[in-house]
This record gives structure tokens, C-alpha cells and sequence, in this order.
């Protein structure tokens, strides 16, 4: 079956380290999202892609950095972790050519920045 | 102001009640309104969606637009305990994902 996964599950990391979170899936789904979910704010979009070496810019962008170099990866890397990062990151993919197509979320990574 | 607004609750209710779930939106372009669930420590997953203004149902499930009134809602009948979950509602204008706060939702037996 299809699916869309995350590693690590959890990660602790310290103030100023460099993260790469990895998210994959074989929907072979063009579009794919990163988001961060934080009590009291939902699901913010960090960055996202339409396609390979397509990446744009979500609502909560700085700090964070993407790739796509293919179609099934979209690492998001935190160039100098903050401890203002620390928040539970979610991947999802979407379908490409229908517009606001279901989007499939992966289990989530808790980060903690000490 | 936030573009989407969603009672973060938490609502508790006993087995068998109706649920309301309600969300307001200021930006009158979207016309793509979900709803999704999420179970503790899990990736949200797609509930109901529903396309321009009215109702859609499936199961136990009601999903209401007004999109003269900006505002969306979710009505869960016979609530059960394995509903208990928090429920965001999401809209799009096209392709990117706007998303409430989520409301945490817990029917007790």
C-alpha cells in the first residue's frame, strides 16, 4: 500500500545544531508539504513543492530550508536549530492538476531544541 | 485576526450527544472547505470535504458551508468514544491549505 512516512519520530537536538527531517512517499504524489503544529496555532505551512526542483515558501518559512531532487523526498533541514523550532512537524502529499486535492499526512517527528 | 477561526475547546460530551464543530474564515475566496481528524499523537487524516456552499453527508458525519455567513460546520450524531480525536477544518482557494486550531473533542462512555 501507499504511504507517506517521516523519520525520525523524535529527535532532541541543541541550540544552533543543523536538523534534516526526512519525509517520503510512494504516492508518487507531485505536490508535498511541510507543516508545524503548536497548541493553539493548527497546522502552519512551512514550505512546499509542486514538482521535482520546485520548492516555495509557506507561512512560516524562516529558518527552514527544503530540496526536492525527486519525486517521492522532501527533506525540510533547520539550517541553526532555535528553540522556538520545538513543535511537532508534519509531511503530507497531494495529487497534482486537481485543485485542493486531499492531502496525505505522515505520522509527525516531535523535535525538541534544547 | 486569523483567515481561519476554530474553538479550540476542549469540548467534552457524553456518549450519544450531537457534536457542533464550527469554524469562521474571513477570505472570501476560498471554496474548498475539509474537515480532518486526529487522533492522539497521529497525522491528521481527511474527514469530509466539501465543495462551495451546502451540506454533505456520509455515516454519522454532516458537513454545512455558508459561505455568505463565512462560516463552516461539522455535526457528529451519536457521538461515540472512538471519536474522541481533535477536528481541524481546513480551506483552500486552490491549492494551498489554510487550517483552524483544531477542537479537541472527547465523548465520554
Amino acid at each position: 500500500d501507499a504511504e507517506i512516512t517521516q523519520s525520525p519520530r523524535h529527535k532532541i537536538t541543541e541550540t544552533g545544531r543543523q536538523v534534516t527531517l526526512a519525509c517520503h512517499q510512494t504516492w508518487n504524489h507531485n505536490n508535498m508539504f511541510w507543516y508545524r503544529q503548536d497548541l493553539g496555532h493548527g497546522l502552519r505551512l512551512i514550505h512546499y513543492s509542486y514538482g521535482v526542483q520546485d520548492t516555495n515558501k509557506g507561512e512560516v518559512s524562516d529558518g527552514y530550508s527544503v530540496s526536492r531532487s525527486n519525486t517521492e523526498d522532501l527533506p525540510l533541514t533547520l539550517e541553526s536549530a532555535a528553540s522556538s523550532q520545538t513543535s511537532v512537524y508534519f509531511c503530507a502529499s497531494s495529487g497534482a492538476g486537481e485543485v485542493a486535492d486531499t492531502q496525505y499526512f505522515g505520522p509527525g517527528t516531535r523535535l525538541t531544541v534544547l | 485576526q486569523k483567515e481561519v477561526e476554530q474553538d479550540p475547546g476542549p469540548l467534552s460530551v457524553p456518549e450519544g450527544a450531537i457534536v457542533s464543530l464550527n469554524c469562521t474564515y474571513s477570505n472570501s475566496a476560498f471554496q474548498y472547505f475539509m474537515w480532518y481528524r486526529q487522533y492522539s499523537r497521529k497525522g491528521p487524516e481527511l474527514l469530509m470535504y466539501t465543495y462551495s456552499s451546502g451540506n454533505k453527508e456520509d455515516g454519522r458525519f454532516t458537513a454545512q458551508v455558508d459561505k455568505s455567513s463565512k462560516y463552516i460546520s461539522l455535526f457528529i450524531r451519536d457521538s461515540q468514544p472512538s471519536d474522541s480525536a481533535t477536528y481541524l477544518c481546513a480551506m483552500s482557494a486552490l491549492y494551498e491549505l489554510i487550517f483552524g486550531q483544531g477542537t479537541e473533542l472527547s465523548v465520554k462512555p
